[in-house]
């Protein structure tokens, strides 16, 4: 089991461009969730979708949205970025029914410049 | 918004001494999680809490929660030098919006 995966590892990017980080959810797990964490700081919750749909969402701007896909994978997409975007992105993927069983991924360097 | 607030943000500890972790949060959750994460490195779950008065222990690091006191700790026992890392707790809201504290950068020197 190769548990959460991300892609890419770090990403560079420049002010105003738009990215997509990619998610794979741990075998077994319908339910994917999307955090920031800025350096420093602890994460902070962005969405999180079930059966494909947005099911829950933080304090974040609507340039931050996302898509899960058939087989529970997952897309964050942000537009227009700014420098206070960097930050480490991190997808949780878990069991539906047993939400509390949360596993990370190993996340991805975003570095807006 | 539930707000989870941690204290100490930096523990400087010996090899061999004892501490404990504080973990405050703002409304009513009988739900508590406390992780790891190494530099550099993602989340490693550590505990599960699930209702007032659960208590788990893992090695020389254990974890308890009072919910009534809004409260979760997490007690080192005799540290040693590998338990260095920045440990979180973190409460959900709706059984799926996670809140997690700032992080206490805990340093244990030989």
């Amino acid at each position: 089991d190769a548990g959460v995966t991300q892609s890419p590892t770090h990403l560079i990017k420049t002010r105003g461009q738009q990215v997509t980080l990619r998610c794979s959810p741990k075998s077994g797990h319908d339910t994917v969730s999307w955090y920031q964490q800025a350096l420093g700081q602890g994460p902070q919750f962005i969405f999180q979708y079930y059966e494909e749909e947005e099911r829950q969402r933080g304090n974040f701007p609507d340039r931050f949205s996302g898509h899960q896909f058939p087989n529970y994978s997952s897309e964050l997409n942000v537009n227009a970025l700014l420098l206070g975007d960097s930050a480490l992105y991190l997808c949780a993927s878990s069991p539906a029914a047993r939400y509390y069983e949360q596993y990370f991924g190993p996340g991805t360097r975003l570095t807006v410049t | 918004e539930l707000k989870v607030e941690q204290n100490p943000l930096f523990l400087s500890m010996q090899e061999g001494k004892n501490y404990t972790i504080y973990c405050n949060y703002s409304t009513t959750s009988d739900r508590l999680y406390w992780y790891r994460q190494d530099p550099g490195k993602s989340l490693e779950s550590l505990f599960v809490l699930l209702s007032n008065g659960a208590v788990k222990q893992e090695g020389r690091l254990m974890a308890s929660l009072d919910t009534k006191a809004r409260l979760s700790t997490l007690h080192i026992t005799a540290a040693v030098h590998d338990l260095s890392a920045t440990y979180f707790c973190a409460v959900d809201q709706n059984f799926n919006k996670f809140y997690f504290g700032s992080g206490t950068k805990l340093n244990v020197k030989p």
